[in-house]
């Protein structure tokens, strides 16, 4: 049983390009969320997907937008890519059964831009 | 900003002695969570424990949920050099929604 997985590991971009990212969540699960971890610090929520449908958002700007599939697969799109987005970005997905409790968290996809 | 804070914020010890990490939030919360994240990689969930509990324990984990103070503690018994990694807490709030607030976190190193 496939766990969370992410691609690609690593990224380098430049300021001002866009960037995609990729999240395939555990098998049974269908609420995915993706957070940003700068270095040295914990994990600040971006937004959750669930049915498709953004369910909630964190305090991130509209240049990060995301999207989720019919098999709950889903992107974290960032446009116009500043300095300040150097992070590891995670996605973690969860059983909507289990309401809002323990997720299950990808290795990660480290980006840097330049 | 982040609700979650822990202390310490880095803690050495050496292997087989236990390890203590405490976690601050500010509202009122539905569950808090501890989750371990080793060299940057993705978290690994460690343990829940809903708002209307006081303790829980998992193995050589024992958590303490205090709301009157806002607090929780991690407890590692008897630690081993695998347990060397970053532990952060994380909390959901009780309005309904579904975003996790993670704090900073503590960096444990386990000495063998």
């Amino acid at each position: 049983d496939a766990g969370v997985t992410q691609s690609p590991t690593h990224l380098i971009k430049t300021r001002g390009q866009q960037v995609t990212l990729r999240c395939s969540p555990k098998s049974g699960h269908d609420t995915v969320s993706w957070y940003q971890q700068a270095l040295g610090q914990g994990p600040q929520f971006i937004f959750q997907y669930y049915e498709e449908e953004e369910r909630q958002r964190g305090n991130f700007p509209d240049r990060f937008s995301g999207h989720q599939f019919p098999n709950y697969s889903s992107e974290l799109n960032v446009n116009a890519l500043l300095l300040g987005d150097s992070a590891l970005y995670l996605c973690a997905s969860s059983p909507y059964s289990s309401g809002r409790n323990e997720q299950f968290f990808g290795p990660g996809t480290r980006l840097t831009v330049l | 900003s982040q609700q979650g804070e822990e202390d310490p914020q880095a803690l050495s010890i050496q292997e087989g002695e236990n390890a203590t990490m405490n976690c601050s939030y500010k509202t009122s919360i539905n569950n808090l969570q501890w989750y371990r994240q080793n060299s940057g990689r993705g978290l690994v969930h460690l343990i829940l424990i809903r708002s209307n509990e006081r303790e829980k324990h998992s193995g050589r984990l024992r958590v303490t949920l205090d709301t009157s103070k806002k607090s929780s503690s991690l407890l590692i018994t008897a630690s081993r050099a695998a347990d060397t990694a970053s532990y952060f807490c994380a909390t959901l709030g009780n309005t309904g929604g579904f975003k996790t607030i993670f704090g900073a976190g503590t960096r444990l190193f386990v000495k063998a």
